[in-house]
């Protein structure tokens, strides 16, 4: 299957810093990512659509000045979290998939954002 | 996307089949059934999907009803690393497709 990667695994990090999280498709070129977020015990909900070379598409209540979404190429995009709080702290996760009607996603192991 | 509901627990003992439903009678006939699932503290895995006929691969077996309204996901032989929620998704093809999560089912493999 199409191998999605993001980096860091893991970020400690004062409140008040903005922090950077990349999502790379390894195998395949994705025109389209998505970022979602998930706090403990919860599932995964969808933060935005990341489109290649476009603004990205926020889902109702995420703050877009908060969350920037950047998707320069391909193969690459980024979440950076503005000014991070500790209520930002959760486990970020990207997913993509090859072009194609009848492709699945993949998902990226995840980020796990802690802000002191 | 339509609706899925799902139990929210299951167990099964090592070595046996492990048979997750999903229930999504609101499916529209261009929607598939994805099945994906999370080990603790990991992105999920995809496992399978299908439109209508029934699906097999490596990890499992994708059984969906004539009506389209459920679905069955079949791990022949669980183990202890199959432990993990699993989420049943419908969604219209591709990935420029968004995935909507729900609760999911929480399956524990035992000894």
């Amino acid at each position: 299957g199409a191998v999605v990667s993001q980096h860091p695994s893991r970020v400690i990090c004062k409140s008040g810093t903005s922090v950077k999280i990349e999502c790379r498709s390894l195998d395949f070129q994705a025109t389209t990512m998505f970022w979602y977020r998930q706090f403990p015990k919860q599932s995964l909900m969808l933060m935005a659509t990341s489109n290649e070379g476009s603004k990205a598409t926020y889902e109702q209540g995420v703050e877009k000045d908060k969350f920037l979404i950047n998707h320069a190429s391909l193969t690459l995009s980024t979440l950076t979290v503005t000014s991070a709080h500790p209520e930002d702290s959760s486990f970020y996760i990207c997913s993509g998939g090859r072009q194609g009607a009848n492709q699945p996603q993949h998902f990226g192991d995840g980020t796990r954002l802690s802000i002191l | 996307d339509a609706k899925t509901t799902q139990p929210p627990s299951m167990d099964c003992a090592e070595g046996r089949a492990a048979n997750l439903p999903c229930n999504h009678s609101t499916i529209s006939g261009n929607e598939y059934v994805y099945w994906y699932r999370q080990i603790h503290s990991q992105g999920p895995q995809y496992i399978i999907h299908g439109l209508k006929n029934n699906e097999t691969n490596e990890m499992a077996s994708l059984i969906i009803t004539e009506d389209r309204k459920s679905s069955t996901l079949i791990l022949p032989h669980a183990t202890l690393r199959d432990t993990a929620v699993y989420y049943c998704i419908v969604s219209v093809a591709g990935t420029a497709s968004k995935l909507t999560f729900g609760t999911g089912t929480r399956l524990q493999v035992t000894l």
